[in-house]
C-alpha cells in the first residue's frame, strides 16, 4: 500500500502566524485529500487536490503529483485552527484512503 | 445534502453483547467506508462497499462484520469484542472522483 509521511508532527504557532505543512507519498494517486479533525473526532474535508494548487480563504494547498508530495498553507492562524491536520492519498481502484500519522497543530492566544 | 449520519454517536458494551453502528448517506455515492481510529493515531480502513462490491482489510477480525442493506445504507455488526476494540469508528461516503464525506463517529467502548 502507499506509505505517507507527514512533517512536522507536531507544530505551537502563536495566534497570527503562518504555517506550511507537508505530505510525503510513496506511489502514484489517483487523488489527496487534507482533513482537519477537531478535538470531537469530527474530519472535515479542506482540500480534494489530487494536482495543482487549490486556496479556500486562509487555507491553500499545492499538490505535485510527479514529485509524490502535497503542502497544506496556513495563513494568520486563529485558536480554532487548533487540531490535527491529516493527508489522505488514494491509489488506484475501490482502496480507500490511506491516512498519514497527521500533524498536531497547537495555536496559542 | 452533504451529510454522512452516523448512529450512535456513544455505545457501551460488554463483550458477550451483540450490537450495531448505522450509517447512512443521501448524496447519491456508490462507495462507503468503515474507519478505525485509536487515541492518537490516524484512521484505519476496515472495509469498503463499492459499487455493491465488498472489500474487507484483512486484518480486520470476523468479530466485525459489515452489511450494506441498500446503496444509502452501511452498518457493522459487533459481535464478542474485546476491550481492545474500543475505539471512535468512523463512516465514510465517496461518489467517484470528489472528496470524501466523513460521519461524527461512534465511540464505542467495551467493557
Amino acid at each position: 500500500g502507499i506509505q505517507v509521511e507527514q512533517s512536522p508532527p507536531d507544530l505551537i504557532l502563536q495566534e497570527g502566524a503562518n504555517s506550511t505543512l507537508r505530505c510525503n507519498f510513496s506511489d502514484s494517486v489517483n487523488n489527496l485529500q487534507w482533513f482537519h479533525q477537531n478535538p470531537w473526532g469530527q474530519l472535515i474535508n479542506l482540500f480534494y487536490i489530487p494536482s495543482g494548487t487549490k486556496q479556500n480563504g486562509r487555507l491553500s494547498a499545492t499538490t505535485v503529483a510527479t514529485e509524490r508530495y502535497s503542502l497544506l498553507y496556513i495563513s494568520s492562524s486563529q485558536t480554532t485552527d487548533s487540531g490535527v491536520y491529516f493527508c489522505a492519498p488514494e491509489g488506484g481502484g475501490a482502496d480507500g484512503l490511506t491516512f498519514g500519522k497527521g500533524t498536531h497543530l497547537i495555536i496559542q492566544p | 445534502d452533504t451529510e454522512v449520519t452516523q448512529t450512535p454517536k456513544h455505545l457501551v458494551m460488554g463483550m458477550t453483547n451483540k450490537k450495531s453502528l448505522k450509517c447512512e448517506q443521501h448524496m447519491g455515492h456508490r462507495a462507503m467506508y468503515w474507519y478505525k481510529q485509536k487515541a492518537k493515531k490516524p484512521p484505519e480502513l476496515m472495509f469498503v462497499y463499492s459499487y455493491e462490491k465488498l472489500s474487507i482489510n484483512e486484518s480486520v477480525p470476523s468479530r466485525f462484520s459489515p452489511e450494506c442493506p441498500n446503496s444509502s445504507l452501511l452498518n457493522l455488526h459487533l459481535h464478542a469484542l474485546q476491550p481492545e476494540d474500543s475505539a471512535l469508528y468512523l463512516c465514510a461516503s465517496q461518489g467517484g472522483e470528489t472528496e470524501a464525506f466523513f460521519g461524527q463517529g461512534t465511540r464505542l467502548t467495551v467493557v
